[in-house]
């Protein structure tokens, strides 16, 4: 089975800066990974998808890198309602679908 | 527009059942693979059970021998049907779409499962 791994924990930056989130996989998993958001209360939306490919209507701010297994997650000039958990997951192995444990994004 | 909309949680005692419905609109859910996701509160995202667009079905080994995944398709309605219930199963479950062995690109507002005595 493929785990995957995300760093960091918890991520803490100001308004305006960026943030860089990373996502480790055990296994070669090409660019079958994908990236969500999730704010409490609200189920989870879709930013990327093929390492590197926004979603319908994510802005350009968010972009991704990585293939194989390091990927990279980057928001650029973050804005107050980019707070929340961000997730990855790796398609390239399934079932089962696994998630990454998630990186908490606060906005100071 | 497609929209994903779950129902069926509540409050059960530990050792009882509970059934998830998701009713699909905008698309078909038997020509797409639909999984239902779930999330223990302050915890991640944990997937659970997929059907595929075919009818197999596949299970989290956390929940293996307990839930059981299906559909409906004139309804175009997907269940997950749970039994056994244990207080670690306490969660918000989502209703996802798959496409077909990709990620998931359409999720339901979810469901709040409380497993409790």
């Amino acid at each position: 089975e493929v785990v995957v791994t995300q760093s960091p924990a918890t991520l803490s930056v100001s308004p305006g800066e960026s943030a860089t989130f990373s996502c480790r996989a055990s296994h070669n998993v090409r660019h079958n990974l994908a990236w969500y958001q999730k704010k409490s209360g609200q189920a989870p939306r879709l930013l990327l998808y093929g390492a590197s490919t926004r979603a319908t209507d994510i802005p350009a701010r968010f972009s991704g890198s990585g293939s194989g297994t390091e990927f990279t997650l980057t928001i650029s000039s973050l804005q107050a309602e980019d707070s929340a958990v961000y997730y990855c997951l790796q398609y390239n192995y399934w079932p089962p679908y696994r998630f990454g444990q998630g990186t908490n994004l606060e906005i100071k | 527009e497609e929209q994903l909309v779950e129902s069926g949680g509540g409050l059960v005692q530990p050792g009882g059942s509970l059934r998830l419905s998701c009713v699909a609109s905008g698309f078909t859910v038997s020509s797409n693979y639909m999984s239902w996701v779930r999330q223990v509160p302050g915890k991640g995202l944990e997937w659970v059970s997929v059907i595929y667009a075919g009818g197999s079905t596949y299970y989290a080994d956390s929940v293996k021998g307990r839930f059981t995944i299906s559909r409906h398709i004139s309804e175009n309605r997907v269940y997950l049907q749970m039994n056994s219930l244990r207080a670690e199963d306490t969660a918000i479950y989502y209703c996802a779409r798959d496409p077909g062995g990709q990620f998931f690109d359409l999720w339901g507002q979810g469901t709040l499962v409380t497993v409790s005595s």
